[in-house]
């Protein structure tokens, strides 16, 4: 069973705020690493698929790195507004191409 | 802007009883999936579908599930006999190009519940 965590599990955090929040997964045999974003009773939204050692992707405020020699990636969120309120999931493909997801962490900005 | 359509939204069934979760991926996609979630866990991959045959498959997806494309448009998910366990709600979802490193497109969910 591979391990996939995200820290912190939630987070409150006040309108302009800058946050930023952990994925962990297995360092070895990395194939891709996708985020989401997923809002209260819509569908998972994609936002980043990342491939490669290094990584850097960005989309509006928020931007997310990835490392897979240590095995983590960073999502940053730039002057967090109430709409970035969702929950944010990582998942994690490896070498048998199965994504396997973190439990999330659930991001509530404050107006 | 194309989305990935599911019906129904909430499906409710007794145990053992067969149920089939439909979809309609985006048009041009051509890589299906079904991921699943039960209440209070991890999102959980199911199966992948490609060219009318499955690339991968989970631990999960055993003998009582099967996925199809019986026409151009959508794509099933069914449970044969459904156990209280299989509660959940499940997305389907598809990309243009293969997953693994393609944008996936989820649809809002069928929540299933077995009673």
């Amino acid at each position: 069973i591979l391990n996939v965590e995200q820290s912190p599990q939630s987070l409150h955090v006040q309108e302009g705020d800058s946050t930023n929040f952990t994925c962990s997964f297995p360092s070895s045999n990395f194939y891709a690493l996708h985020w989401y974003r997923w809002e209260t009773a819509k569908s998972p939204e994609a936002l980043f698929v990342m491939t490669l050692n290094g990584d850097e992707k960005k989309k509006g405020r928020i931007s997310a790195t990835l490392n897979t020699k240590e095995g983590y990636s960073y999502l940053y969120i730039k002057g967090s507004q109430p709409e970035d309120s969702a929950t944010y999931l990582c998942a994690f493909i490896g070498g048998s191409y199965i994504p396997t997801f973190g439990r999330g962490t659930s991001l509530i900005v404050h107006p | 802007e194309p989305e990935v359509t599911q019906t129904p939204s909430h499906q409710v069934t007794q145990m053992g009883q067969e149920v089939i979760l439909r979809c309609v991926p985006i048009s041009n996609h051509l890589y299906f999936y079904w991921y699943r979630q039960i209440l209070g866990q991890k999102v959980e991959f199911l199966v992948s579908f490609y060219n009318n045959e499955i690339s991968e498959k989970s631990e999960i997806f055993d003998d009582q599930f099967s996925v199809e494309r019986p026409d151009g448009s959508n794509f099933t998910l069914k449970i044969r006999s459904t156990k209280l366990e299989d509660s959940a709600m499940y997305f389907c979802a598809s990309s243009a190009d293969r997953g693994n490193t393609d944008t996936q497109y989820f649809g809002p969910g069928t929540r299933l519940t077995v009673l």
